[in-house]
């Protein structure tokens, strides 16, 4: 089993939808939980930050984090065109270890 | 969010040249910097872990003769390529972390380098 898991997609709405990303892991020192963005041929832009578990909100952003599933999720309210990308969800136990990276999903948001 | 800046955006070199990438962290000391590589549609495959006054850390698999990491200063590292050849052509991604204060932890990227070699 991988250390984090996330479905590649890709993942099809349409305009004005709720989006829901999600990732799974493994290992349960995580602490530290991001969500990226990733337009192509760019460097990932960072979403989210989470530290621990609990919700975050940031825009039409959530980012949502249960420790005890092992689970991670973000969600895009009202999502637009320009919402395309990949998004890759990240994690690390410790604030200066290397951040383990799901594959990303690839959305698309049909105008 | 932090600044992370990256040089060059893309160069295309002659197999068996060097090349050069600059990251520079531009609103934030950082003691430790990342260095990815991304091929196309696949996610980001961490190459070495370049911490400031001291040797990198390579990941298991990577050329650390091949990929020399240099991180002079607190707000620089420098990636070189040696000798390149036509299978390193990749897309290379620095990152910086920021490392004190409420933010610990959060991760910022530059905007890639895109390396062609012929």
């Amino acid at each position: 089993q991988k250390e984090v898991e996330q479905d590649p997609g890709p993942l099809s709405v349409p305009e004005g939808a709720i989006v829901s990303l999600n990732c799974t892991y493994s290992n349960s020192a995580f602490q530290y939980f991001m969500w990226y963005r990733q337009y192509s041929r760019k460097g990932p832009e960072l979403l989210m930050y989470t530290y621990s578990s609990g919700n975050k909100e940031d825009g039409r952003f959530t980012a949502q984090v249960d420790k005890s599933s092992k689970y991670i999720s973000l969600f895009i309210r009202d999502s637009q065109p320009s919402d395309s990308a990949t998004y890759l969800c990240a994690m690390s136990p410790s604030g200066n270890t290397p951040l383990v990276f799901g594959k990303g999903t690839r959305l698309s948001v049909i105008a | 969010g932090a600044v992370v800046s990256q040089h060059p955006s893309w160069v295309i070199c002659k197999s068996g040249t060097s090349v050069k990438i600059e990251c520079r962290s531009l609103d934030f000391q950082a003691t430790t910097m990342f260095w990815y590589r991304q091929f196309p549609k696949q996610s980001l495959m961490l190459m070495a872990t370049s911490n400031e006054g001291s040797k990198a850390t390579y990941e298991q698999g990577v050329e650390k003769d091949k990929f020399l990491i240099n991180h002079a200063s607190l707000t620089l590292s420098t990636l070189t390529v040696t000798s390149a050849h036509p299978e390193d052509s990749s897309f290379y991604i620095c990152s910086a972390r920021i490392g004190t204060g409420r933010n610990t932890g959060e991760l910022f990227f530059g905007e890639g380098s895109r390396l062609t070699v012929l």
